[in-house]
């Protein structure tokens, strides 16, 4: 069974300040996991990804997410948010088994950067 | 390069209806999978496809089928539609079965009334 839990609803923060959305999964065997973010009636768009090696990965638009084993979680980051950044953000799992293609998501966290 | 692309963005059917949702993949992806996005809620995954056969199904029942053409696009095709059915529905690609991430495309809004 694979799935992620996102614990907050909505992270407001003030514009320049570090942006930090929570992410903790759970997945038989080795984990591949994904941010994800969601403008109003958009599909997805694909931020960045930890597969294998160094624990800190680095994505598009200045955001980063740390990779911890031991805690299961995949934290995102990004220094110093923009009012720009205000959308929804979906952390997502998926087991690395060979030919498993089912993502499993949490259930989003609203992201809202006060100027 | 074009990115993942659905059709129709929108759709509105009546309750017992049937209905066809499109997709087109990445350029170079042959995987297809379908998501269910209920308003206020995280995509749930349908079902996948690969090599024209589905792959792998989440917890659907059978009134969702699907199908993979040879040019890799996809169909998602829902039976006798229920009020419940209403939600985005997102198609994703990606190339072959490894590590690489999905592309969404923007997804088909679905009313059933």
């Amino acid at each position: 069974a694979q799935s992620v839990a996102q614990p907050e609803d909505q992270v407001n923060v003030a514009e320049g300040n570090p942006l930090t959305v929570k992410c903790t999964y759970s997945v038989s065997g080795n984990p591949y996991l994904f941010w994800y973010v969601q403008y109003p009636n958009r599909g997805l768009q694909f931020l960045l990804k930890y597969i294998t090696g160094d624990n800190l990965v680095k994505g598009s638009y200045g955001f980063e997410a740390e990779f911890n084993k031991s805690q299961t979680s995949f934290h995102l980051k990004k220094p110093s948010a923009l009012v720009s950044d205000s959308a929804l953000y979906f952390c997502a799992v998926r087991s690395a088994s060979y030919g498993n293609n089912r993502l499993a998501f949490g259930k989003g966290n609203q992201v809202v950067v006060i100027p | 390069d074009a990115g993942v692309t659905q059709s129709p963005t929108h759709l509105i059917k009546t309750r017992g209806q049937q209905v066809t949702l499109r997709c087109s993949p990445k350029s170079g992806h042959d995987t297809v999978s379908w998501y269910q996005q209920a308003l206020g809620q995280g995509p749930q995954f349908i079902f996948q496809y690969y090599e024209e056969e589905e792959r792998q199904r989440g917890n659907f029942p059978d009134r969702f089928s699907g199908h993979q053409f040879p040019n890799y696009s996809s169909e998602l095709n829902v039976n006798a539609l229920l009020l419940g059915d209403s939600a985005l529905y997102l198609c994703a690609s990606r190339p072959g079965q490894g590590r690489t991430e999905a592309f969404f495309g923007q997804g088909t809004r679905l009313t059933v009334v």
